[in-house]
């Protein structure tokens, strides 16, 4: 069984300031892949990043950073310098056993304030 | 472009009623997935579809039912057996591998 754990259920944050939405996973496998989506207020989701187990190198990519550690089996998201359009719901997702069932957490959704 | 395409936007059952949910790709993908999303819920898999004419049951396909006749189609159908219908329905599609899925823009659908 797979699963995948996202704390924080909704964080506010003043535009500018940087966040970090949190993702822990469980599974027995050892080949997976984590996921980040967004999905704004529109309703689709947007992909984001995909990491695969054996890449542990964190990824910049403008303002987005991810942070994966299999230590402690989490895959952290931290937005630098907020912006207003960056409200949305975010979305961690796993998927593992070789095949394309992917697991969802249950999504934090982020308010950035102007 | 490619894309996914669901329809309609909104939809409204009436008790007793069954609905159809449709989604179309372009985007030549083998795989297909339904997924229902309530408030608080995340995502949950409904149905998926890995190649045409073949289907799996995922964590909540009771009451509801898929086809895929076409590759580029994976129509959902909401039945009377579902007594909870009421929720955000999302459709993706993914290439071979544990490539991302593409999501199309949802269906809300609501009992009258």
């Amino acid at each position: 069984a797979q699963k995948v754990t996202q704390a924080q259920t909704e964080i506010s944050v003043v535009e500018k300031e940087d966040v970090t939405l949190d993702c822990v996973y469980e599974t027995r496998d050892t080949t997976y892949y984590l996921f980040w989506y967004k999905q704004p207020p529109s309703g689709e989701l947007v992909f984001l990043i995909r990491r695969n187990s054996f890449d542990e190198q964190n990824e910049i990519s403008g303002r987005y950073s991810w942070n994966f550690q299999k230590s402690t089996s989490s895959f952290n998201f931290t937005i630098t310098a907020s912006q207003v359009v960056d409200s949305a719901v975010y979305f961690c997702a796993l998927s593992s056993g070789g095949y394309q069932k992917v697991t969802f957490g249950t999504g934090t959704k982020l308010q950035v304030i102007p | 472009d490619g894309g996914i395409t669901q329809s309609p936007k909104y939809l409204f059952r009436k008790e007793g009623q069954n609905v159809t949910l449709s989604c179309e790709q372009n985007l030549n993908h083998d795989a297909m997935y339904w997924y229902r999303q309530d408030p608080g819920q995340g995502l949950r898999l409904i149905y998926y579809s890995q190649i045409v004419n073949d289907f799996q049951k995922g964590d909540i396909a009771e009451g509801y039912s898929v086809s895929r006749e076409k590759k580029e189609s994976f129509p959902l159908t909401v039945t009377s057996a579902q007594k909870n219908p009421t929720a955000f329905y999302l459709c993706a599609s993914s290439g071979t591998g544990l490539t991302p899925q593409h999501f199309g823009d949802g269906t809300r659908l609501s009992i009258l």
